[in-house]
């Protein structure tokens, strides 16, 4: 059991760049959860996705940020268009079902390191 | 804005001592509550969790207490040892909320020798 996959680990993107972090979930699990954490900071919900649908994106901003999982492959996270305040570790999550259903919350990937130059 | 927060950002414990981490949540709907671990260049690791019905859960060398009057969570850690060194988070769930689980600021945990 792998666990959650997350790559890249470190990524570096120049202004105006577009970012595409990827997240395979532990094997069975169905439901992904993307978090964003900055420096000293707790980690903030951005998106939670089933398969090839989106359940919850109050967390994801308005524009430039967009997030899906297919039906085959890994969840993409896709930041188009990066600004430096877009700098900050992206966590992914998955669970077999939902949180009412499951003992010990999600299980975390590593993360992505984003930093925008 | 967020519905749970820690009341101190950093702890230094002596090595073999207890800790307790505190934390407080505003939201009376909560009903499931997690405390993670998080080393540096980590993802969240899970540590222990508990229910709404519960006041009090233990697992190896780490309680749990709900105080649900006051919404009041804290983490006892047992005889601390230089792997507790990390930044600890609470975080809630409620069955209202999809599934989606919200993290306090966290308290990093400083373990002297």
């Amino acid at each position: 059991n792998a666990g959650v996959m997350q790559n890249p680990r470190h990524l570096v993107r120049r202004r105006g760049q577009e970012a595409r972090l990827r997240c395979s979930p532990m094997k069975g699990h169905s439901h992904v959860y993307w978090y964003r954490q900055l420096p000293e900071e707790g980690l903030k919900f951005m998106v939670y996705l089933q398969k090839e649908n989106i359940i919850d994106e109050s967390g994801m901003p308005k524009e430039r940020f967009s997030a899906e999982f297919p039906k085959e492959g890994p969840s993409i996270l896709r930041i188009q268009q990066v600004v430096r305040g877009d700098s900050a570790a992206y966590f992914c999550a998955s669970s077999q079902a939902g949180t009412n259903n499951f003992p010990g919350g999600y299980t975390f990937g590593s993360g992505t390191r984003l930093t925008v130059v | 804005g967020e519905s749970v927060g820690l009341h101190l950002p950093t702890l230094s414990v002596q090595e073999g001592d207890n800790s307790i981490i505190n934390c407080a949540y505003s939201n009376s709907a909560s009903d499931y509550f997690i405390w993670y671990k998080q080393e540096s260049g980590k993802g969240p690791q899970f540590i222990i969790d508990i229910r709404s019905n519960m006041d009090k859960r233990q697992g190896q060398r780490v309680t749990v207490l709900l105080n649900k009057t006051v919404k009041h969570l804290s983490l006892q850690i047992a005889a601390t040892q230089p792997g507790d060194s990390a930044v600890y988070f609470c975080a809630e769930n409620n069955e209202n909320r999809d599934d989606k689980i919200i993290f306090g600021k966290g308290t990093r945990l400083h373990i002297l020798p």
